[in-house]
């Protein structure tokens, strides 16, 4: 059980827009910066969103990044067949003094 | 451009010790920032283990802080993970990365490491 929680599985039409949720707690995300990352099926990890609503080169802008007290989100426009993946959020947690992610979501683009 | 590359046995026998190296290129550790260890138990979510700075700095999850050493040799630009006392609960994809501040910016494309006599 992480201690952060994120929505199992979203889903939404191509074209559309999503929003996947993070929500953590004053240790974690109240007081630390959030990143995000998108994992395709059989591959690592990517960087999307760091800094809470940064994006690395090359990232384009349909993925964004928010945070509001101690939950966080990532939103993603104009939804794509290749964004089916899984994504995660993380950030540090000042009481359990390690680096934490969330459980994970699943989109679904149907 | 930043790459990471992991490498060690891929299975390994209960109650022995885990080894991988992970093997950075375009990029030098001396230069900055930590790197760190994540792992991804089949089906599962995502764990980080520990990071290191180059100067040999280390911190890792509480949660396996008894069974992990991370070490790094700036002389081949690569660090590695041990983990002793292995579990089939330790079986997973091991993930090696940049580890900046905040977040974690170049992977490694994983390795399976299975637990099994």
């Amino acid at each position: 059980q992480s201690v952060l929680t994120q929505p199992p599985s979203v889903s939404a039409a191509p074209g559309q827009k999503v929003t996947i949720s993070c929500s953590g707690s004053s240790s974690n995300i109240g007081n630390n910066h959030v990143s995000w990352y998108q994992q395709l099926p059989g591959t690592a990890p990517k960087l999307l969103v760091y800094d809470n609503n940064k994006r690395p080169s090359g990232i384009p802008d349909r993925f964004s990044g928010s945070k509001s007290g101690t939950s966080a989100t990532l939103g993603i426009t104009g939804l794509q067949p290749g964004d089916e993946a899984d994504y995660y959020c993380g950030t540090w947690d000042s009481s359990l003094s390690a680096w934490v992610f969330g459980g994970g979501t699943k989109l679904t683009v149907l | 451009q930043v790459q990471l590359q992991e490498s060690g046995p891929g299975l390994v026998k209960p109650s022995e010790t885990l080894s991988l190296t992970c093997a950075v290129s375009g990029y030098s550790i001396t230069s900055g920032y930590y790197w760190g260890w994540i792992r991804q138990p089949p089906g599962k979510g995502l764990e980080w283990i520990g990071s290191i700075y180059h100067s040999g700095t280390t911190y890792y999850n509480p949660s396996l802080k008894s069974r992990v050493t991370i070490s790094v040799d700036t002389s081949k630009n690569q660090f590695s993970l041990k983990l002793s006392s292995v579990t089939a609960a330790d079986a997973a994809v091991y993930y090696c990365a940049r580890h900046v501040a905040d977040h974690f910016d170049y992977w490694g494309q994983g390795t399976l490491v299975t637990v099994s006599s």
